[in-house]
């Protein structure tokens, strides 16, 4: 059974740091892209940024671009999201998703991690 | 304001037909697959439409997609009340190197 768990949420200092993670199970978590797509509170999905299986390719929205760095580790079946300089307008929902072949084509979602940020 | 563009809001009686839209350019929904997202309050989105027109296993046929030029639609025929949620269109974007979401449209059941 495919299984994505979210990890590291939690409040946050404006400014600060914090690491997300999402541990992976079921499938060979090499062979596949991975996103990061979070969801402010009452508002839609926005995606954040993607890394492919061998990390050999790596994008960030925008918003988030220089201030958070995506990762992997295919030998703990791990992802992870280092996100620096916090704002408030970073407070969402963080999710893992697993994308098929296509990155915008994602099967199988994490539960969240909630970040707050906030003084 | 999303690049892609998506009514906020939607209606039907159950048994009725609706269709969300999604709205693009060329250097996303013109050039790429479409994929349509379900999500219920509190929970993970679902992948309901995959490429554009595929449903995945287990979604039931009641749900359709189709893409044209830069603009692409979700259907649901037969509306139930359990169909009531947000739905969200998605595609990658060749311009900006990086997945769009549209800003979802609230699904009602009256």
């Amino acid at each position: 059974e495919v299984q994505l768990v979210e990890s590291g949420g939690g409040l946050v200092q404006p400014g600060g740091s914090l690491r997300l993670s999402c541990a992976a199970s079921g499938f060979t978590f090499s062979s596949y892209t991975f996103n990061w797509v979070r969801q402010a509170p009452g508002k839609g999905l926005e995606w954040i940024s993607s890394i492919s299986g061998s990390s050999s390719n790596i994008y960030y929205a925008n918003s988030v671009k220089g201030r958070f760095t995506i990762s992997r580790d295919n030998a703990k079946n791990s992802l992870s999201l280092q996100m620096n300089s916090l704002r408030a307008e970073d407070t969402a929902v963080y999710y893992c998703a697993r994308a098929v072949l296509y990155p915008a084509e994602h099967d199988y979602w994490g539960q969240g991690t909630l970040v707050t940020v906030s003084s | 304001q999303s690049v892609l563009t998506q009514p906020p809001s939607a209606s039907g009686t159950p048994g009725q037909r609706v269709t969300i839209s999604c709205s693009g350019s060329s250097s996303n929904i013109g050039n790429n697959y479409v994929y349509w997202y379900q999500q219920f309050p509190g929970t993970a989105p679902k992948l309901l439409i995959s490429r554009s027109n595929q449903r995945p296993s287990g979604v039931p046929d009641r749900f359709s997609g189709s893409k044209s030029g830069t603009s692409a639609s979700l259907a649901i025929s037969g509306l139930r009340s359990e169909d009531e949620a947000d739905y969200y269109c998605a595609t990658w974007d060749d311009s900006l190197s990086g997945v769009l979401f549209g800003g979802g449209t609230k699904l009602t059941v009256l």
